[in-house]
């Protein structure tokens, strides 16, 4: 399983936008990168996921550079509930397959 | 999407006694679902991995005579903290992926042995 790292954290302010940086050097050819947004006293929710160039949904933007080695999740104009830990899985998406969380990383967002 | 249930949400017992959580996929099935443990300010540790109608695997470390996991259907998996002491206090979380799809989570447990 590619070893993840990322920020232990991050302040923000309202209105900013918010960029996280993942890196995952040993990441293989099969294995996708996905995000996750965790709340006190809440499991984890999906955020975005993605294999390579970018990736836009409606909360969230996920760029991966061609060497796949890194991976940067952008919150766009943050508000205050985006106060919460986001974690970087990098994994191969198939059913059976584990997936280990690194440290996360806690993002503030200041009004 | 697919929605991963958590039963109950809370528990306090007392110490000796068990305790069980459920973990429900709604609207999918799911062969293989995993139980995570997560202690305040700290990242989820996977426990073990439930197989539907197989043994569960743990990871290194996590006591299987405590940590009783069954995977009955393809829709169920319950945990449970057998002879619970207030070190195992923790907030338990649960997952399931759908083939080829992204994990979902519970809601999770927090359990308080007293």
């Amino acid at each position: 399983l590619a070893k993840t790292t990322q920020p232990i954290s991050m302040d923000s302010y309202e209105g900013q936008e918010v960029n996280i940086t993942c890196s995952h050097n040993n990441i293989a050819t099969n294995d996708y990168i996905t995000w996750y947004q965790q709340f006190p006293s809440q499991g984890p929710r999906f955020i975005i996921q993605g294999y390579k160039t970018k990736v836009t949904n409606e909360v969230a933007s996920l760029f991966i550079p061609a060497d796949r080695k890194s991976s940067t999740l952008s919150l766009p104009r943050v508000s205050l509930s985006d106060t919460a830990v986001y974690y970087c899985l990098v994994g191969e998406e198939a059913a059976g397959n584990k997936l280990t969380f690194g440290g996360g990383t806690r993002v503030l967002v200041k009004p | 999407g697919a929605v991963v249930s958590q039963h109950p949400s809370w528990v306090i017992c007392k110490s000796g006694t068990s305790v069980k959580i459920e973990c429900r996929s709604l609207d999918f099935q799911a062969t293989t679902m995993f139980w995570y443990r997560q202690f305040p300010k700290q990242s989820l540790m996977l426990m073990a991995t439930s197989n539907e109608g197989s043994k569960a695997t743990y990871e290194q470390g996590v006591e299987k005579d405590k940590f009783l996991i069954n995977h009955a259907s393809l829709t169920l998996s319950t945990l449970t903290v057998t002879s619970a002491h207030p070190e195992d206090s923790s907030f338990y979380i649960c997952s399931a992926r759908e083939q080829g799809l992204k994990a979902f989570f519970g809601q999770g447990t927090r359990l308080t042995v007293v």
